[in-house]
């Protein structure tokens, strides 16, 4: 089963920032949190990962709360490219992902 | 940059028939995941390969199998086709390096099989 916690789905106007949170209260020592997105029957996309420290790069922030119990996958500047179903998962290293039902998130133009 | 191949890219079967599908990672990666995503659903682990051996197995059938080959290419075979076996398969690359913290799974564009 899923380690973590995402709501079914969410709105964000085109060019305004998207914030999508993911609760993984169980999450421990060793575990990641990756995010990934999967765009309409393509396969899942990689976003960003990170283990207690915030992490960006070109594609998007990764905001992980002190505690490691939850975190925010931050898409600044939102494009109607970006519709998608987001994924948050828990990962130790060498496992395989275990997807749950993820955050469905439309740009709105 | 090369990704992961997977062919073909759509296949149609009939029940009880078989259908082998191929994955080929992105050049020197060592490790390869498959994923069954069915209708609606969200995609689960099938089995996963580590230098040509079987590192971790997840909800796979019995009358599915699968290898990784020498190059590293990897082929799940199915057989006994049923109705419930259409869905998405994807394949999943990555390297396995021994204190890499950069083990994301790079994803193939997937094999959209059809069990008529």
């Amino acid at each position: 089963d899923a380690k973590t916690t995402q709501p079914p789905s969410m709105d964000c106007a085109e060019g305004r920032a998207a914030n999508l949170p993911c609760n993984h209260s169980t999450i421990s020592g060793n575990e990641y949190v990756y995010w990934y997105r999967q765009i309409h029957s393509q396969g899942p996309q990689y976003i960003i990962h990170g283990l207690k420290n915030n992490e960006t790069n070109e594609m998007a922030s990764l905001i992980i709360t002190e505690d490691r119990k939850s975190s925010t996958l931050i898409l600044p500047h939102a494009t109607l490219r970006d519709t998608a179903v987001y994924y948050c998962i828990v990962r130790n290293y060498g496992q395989n992902f275990v997807f749950g039902p993820g955050t469905r998130l439309s740009v709105l133009p | 940059a090369a990704g992961v191949i997977q062919s073909p890219r759509h296949l149609i079967k009939e029940k009880r028939e078989t259908a082998t599908l191929k994955c080929y990672p992105i050049p020197r990666h060592d490790t390869v995941y498959w994923y069954q995503q069915g209708p609606g659903q969200d995609p689960q682990f099938l089995i996963s390969f580590y230098e040509k051996m079987q590192s971790d197995k997840g909800s796979i059938p019995d009358r599915f199998s699968a290898q990784q080959f020498s190059d590293y290419h990897s082929e799940l075979n199915m057989s006994s086709l049923e109705l419930g076996d259409s869905a998405l398969y994807f394949c999943a690359s990555t390297v396995a390096a021994i204190g890499s913290t950069y083990n994301e799974q790079f994803f193939g564009p997937g094999t959209r099989l059809t069990v008529l």
